[in-house]
């Protein structure tokens, strides 16, 4: 089963555009992962923020994390359309290890 | 430092027949887990190994079976195939001494015909 919830499902927008997507989870965490996928390759890893931090920054992109509502948004300023993928938030639990539960993901397409 | 490897990368089997696939860690890394991936059941997990032991199992069928051999090599065995296989198979490597992030790899394809 999976852990995670996201909103929305698909996305679309222009370059230059900010794009926001939202994850929520149901048991406790240690930490929070947010994960690219192209095209059904293997996931790359964009950005782990941990049970005791808020708000996270990488880049262009922004990560916050409300363990009273157990829900994460991510935010990815100024889009390219190299931004066009599969995001998925994970989250490790705190009675797990190397065991992520993931979401079923946001589908972003980026226009030129 | 090497990525994580799969292979192969694409296999067609037949309903019945069984499969391994193979995963190569990132050098220094310890712990390899699984993933299924379908359209309708998404991201699943199935299985962690650490220094050779299981550790962590999803709730798969017993089917499903893995190893880790003392390089942190993975394999994953999948015995009497079904069409509900059908999936790409992630592997991830991790250090295994913290909840910090996996490194996938690029995934092995399976077609079950």
């Amino acid at each position: 089963s999976q852990q995670g919830e996201e909103d929305p499902q698909a996305l679309s927008i222009q370059e230059g555009e900010n794009a926001t997507m939202n994850c929520s989870y149901k048991t406790s965490i240690n930490n929070l992962q947010w994960y690219r996928q192209n095209s059904g390759r293997g996931l790359v890893h964009l950005i782990l923020i941990r049970s005791n931090e808020r708000e996270k920054h990488s880049g262009r992109l922004r990560v916050t994390l409300d363990t009273s509502k157990k829900s994460s948004s991510l935010l990815i300023t100024a889009s390219r359309a190299a931004d066009t993928a599969s995001y998925f938030c994970a989250t490790a639990p705190t009675d797990s290890w190397g065991k992520l539960q993931f979401g079923a993901g946001t589908q972003v397409v980026v226009t030129p | 430092k090497a990525g994580v490897t799969q292979t192969p990368r694409y296999l067609i089997k037949t309903r019945g027949q069984q499969v391994t696939l193979s995963c190569s860690p990132i050098s220094g890394h310890r712990s390899v887990s699984w993933y299924q991936q379908t359209p309708g059941q998404g991201l699943q997990f199935l299985f962690e190994y650490f220094s050779e032991t299981q550790r962590n199992k999803g709730n798969f069928p017993g089917r499903f079976s893995g190893r880790q051999f003392s390089n942190s090599r993975s394999e994953m065995n999948v015995s009497t195939l079904e069409l509900g296989d059908s999936a790409l198979y992630l592997c991830a490597s991790n250090t295994g001494t913290g909840v910090d992030e996996q490194f996938f790899g690029p995934g092995t394809r399976l077609t079950v015909l």
